[in-house]
């Protein structure tokens, strides 16, 4: 069964840091990979995705993303947080094969302390 | 830049009433979906929806969920007596060929 772990539920972090958020996924075949936001009360906004091609795709917001098959991860970084990343990110990961659907991960705050 | 649409943003109904969730999704989407997010909890898949018929739904998606596109634009989804554990976010979803574009969502909550 296709699963996505994002190991830590909370992280908080000081503006001007650097960020990394972890995620893991099962999956039959190398999935497609994807990162969301979504601030309180908001929908999901997709950041970055990978599909193939080069490991490390860049994304809106400054944040980029990682693929490593060896360790089924895909961990999203930001050298720099800012306050208005405040927010929960969800990894998900989807295939054509297993039907376009996306599996998600349990999302994981970010909290920005100034 | 075209987005996905969802009405209402919020809604409040009686357990056992019917509701309606309303999705206008990018022109161009070929899939469409509907995910629901409990207070708290993960998103889920809920169903997808292709080539006017439903391609796949979860085990979520029981007999009171339906989904229709009756007019090519508008992708709605149907709970045909709401529960208390019904309350969520849900979420439309378009995709062209490989991403999905979410709606804002409609909280929908059921007293």
């Amino acid at each position: 069964a296709q699963s996505v772990t994002q190991p830590d539920i909370h992280i908080t972090v000081s503006e001007g840091a650097s960020l990394e958020l972890r995620c893991n996924y099962s999956y039959g075949a190398t999935p497609y990979l994807f990162w969301y936001v979504q601030s309180p009360g908001q929908g999901l906004q997709l950041l970055l995705k990978y599909f193939s091609g080069d490991t490390l795709v860049q994304g809106i917001k400054g944040f980029e993303a990682e693929f490593k098959r060896s360790q089924s991860s895909f961990n999203l970084r930001k050298p720099s947080v800012h306050w208005s990343d405040a927010a929960e990110y969800f990894c998900a990961v989807g295939h054509m094969e297993y039907g376009n659907k996306l599996v998600f991960g349990a999302g994981t705050i970010l909290r920005v302390k100034s | 830049e075209p987005e996905v649409t969802q009405t209402p943003s919020h809604q409040v109904t009686q357990m056992g009433q019917e509701v309606i969730l309303r999705c206008v999704p990018i022109s161009n989407h070929l899939y469409f979906y509907w995910y629901r997010q409990i207070l708290g909890q993960k998103v889920e898949f809920l169903v997808s929806f292709y080539n006017n018929e439903i391609s796949e739904k979860s085990e979520i998606f029981d007999d009171q969920f339906s989904v229709e596109r009756p007019d090519g634009s508008n992708f709605t989804l149907k709970i045909r007596s709401t529960k208390l554990e019904d309350s969520a976010m849900y979420f439309c979803a378009g995709q062209g060929r490989i991403e999905a574009f979410f709606g804002q969502g409609t909280r929908l909550t059921v007293v």
